[in-house]
């Protein structure tokens, strides 16, 4: 089983479109989570960091669940802009480095 | 504000040659550094990660090795390249736990 899990995708939506990706982690003692954005043959950019009550950043809303040990982004008023592959993140203490869901792929149409 | 280069920005190199590949850090002191490799497709994949001058940690074995000679500078190199060391490389600095990604070295390896 991966240490994280998304669903590839793609997910193809319309402008205006709300659209949420879930991703499940393995390890329950990861103790940080974020969402990256990566555009096709850039490097991963990063999104935002997800915190345990929930945070907001305009147009997204990343929410951590520990117990079933899932984390999901949700973008609202989706533009074309926002097509990328979207990449779920995960620390635990015990690395000193990051593990990478293999992403999700969005596009938004017009 | 810190910045992270990486260079060169493409390289195509025949089976069997060397390889050297450059990262350094700007606006930080003592940073976490780390490698990464993105096949075609797929996820990210940890290669090396050092907290220090002369620090090394190797997360899959392979022929490739890692050298930080100074506070903001690691190196990844290779003395024989494979046809299977093709990728997107991605030098990374953590702050302390959000990773940035320089702009990445696209190699092919023919």
């Amino acid at each position: 089983r991966k240490e994280v899990e998304q669903d590839p995708g793609p997910f193809n939506v319309p402008e205006g479109a709300t659209v949420a990706f879930n991703c499940t982690y393995s390890n329950s003692a990861s103790q940080s989570f974020f969402w990256y954005r990566q555009d096709c043959r850039k490097e991963p950019k990063l999104l935002m960091s997800v915190y345990s009550s929930g945070n907001e950043d305009g147009r997204f809303t990343a929410q951590l669940n520990r117990a079933s040990q899932y984390i999901s982004l949700l973008i609202r008023d989706s533009k074309l802009s926002d097509s990328a592959t979207y990449l779920c993140v995960v620390n635990h203490v015990s690395r000193r480095a990051l593990t990478f869901g293999s992403g999700t792929r969005l596009q938004v149409q017009p | 504000s810190q910045t992270i280069h990486q260079w060169p920005a493409t390289l195509v190199q025949p089976v069997g040659s060397p390889l050297s590949l450059e990262c350094t850090v700007e606006g930080t002191s003592n940073p976490n550094l780390y490698w990464y490799r993105q096949a075609a497709g797929r996820g990210l994949q940890l290669l090396f990660y050092s907290v220090g001058i002369g620090q090394i940690s190797s997360e899959v074995p392979q022929n490739l090795s890692a050298s930080r000679p100074q506070d903001r500078q690691f190196i990844l190199s290779s003395k024989k390249l494979l046809l299977s060391d093709s990728g997107f490389y991605l030098c990374a600095w953590s702050a302390p736990y959000e990773q940035y990604f320089g702009p990445g070295t696209r190699l092919t390896v023919t």
